[in-house]
């Protein structure tokens, strides 16, 4: 079945630092993918949409500064946190669309990346 | 604007009897609707779908049901297992077809 990694799983940083992680399509390719964020006991809530090769569509109230988002391949999209703070801990998830099978609705997700700002 | 409300947060069930996990939706464009599970520290998987044009899929222990003119989902899990525990969401296609809207998702508990 289809694979979409996430990487870091578990990352721990300094306060004011800035952090990636990167989501990756293994076995198929992605023109969309989907950035999630989980607090503890609360549903996943959608942050962002990254499209390759161009500009990221964000929710509202989703800092585009803060969660920068880039789709340079069609199997790699990124999030990176910059001057990360304490609330900006969570559990971040991504997720792709199979751009071979796109009437499916069916997204598949990495494995998560629990971020932890000290 | 909560298109997707998933009412009870937690649900609890004997191992062998059948779980019940309720969905409504707002939107009556909505055309596809899915269902994810997951476990803690875990990304979502997907479990089982339905298009509008059905009112019923069954996948082996898992059946979803589509109740259109009440804007209502429910998956049913029959003979319910102890692996089955897990967070499940309802998730219709968002506005565009493209992202999914997540409702609150209910923690399922089945008791061995």
């Amino acid at each position: 079945g289809a694979v979409v990694s996430q990487h870091p799983s578990w990352v721990i940083c300094k306060s004011g630092t800035s952090v990636k992680i990167e989501c990756r399509s293994l076995d198929f390719q992605a023109t969309t993918m989907f950035w999630y964020r989980q607090f503890p006991k609360q549903s996943l809530m959608l942050m962002a949409t990254s499209n390759e090769g161009s500009k990221a569509t964000y929710e509202q109230g989703v800092e585009k500064d803060k969660f920068l988002i880039n789709h340079a391949s069609l199997t790699l999209s990124t999030l990176t946190v910059t001057s990360a703070h304490p609330e900006d801990s969570s559990f971040y998830i991504c997720s792709a669309r199979d751009s071979g099978r796109p009437n499916t609705g069916e997204l598949f997700f990495g494995e998560g990346s629990r971020l932890t700002v000290l | 604007d909560q298109q997707v409300k998933q009412n009870s947060p937690s649900l609890s069930v004997q191992e062998g009897r059948i779980s019940i996990l309720n969905c409504d939706y707002t939107n009556s464009m909505f055309d596809y609707f899915l269902w994810y599970k997951k476990y803690p520290a875990e990304g979502p998987t997907f479990l089982i779908s339905i298009s509008s044009i059905k009112d019923k899929n069954e996948d082996g222990r898992f059946t979803v049901f589509l109740n259109k003119s009440a804007k209502h989902l429910s998956l049913h899990i029959v003979p319910s297992q102890p692996g089955d525990s897990a967070v499940y969401f309802c998730a219709p296609p968002g506005e565009y077809g493209n992202k999914l809207v997540f409702g609150a998702g209910t923690i399922l508990r089945v008791k061995s």
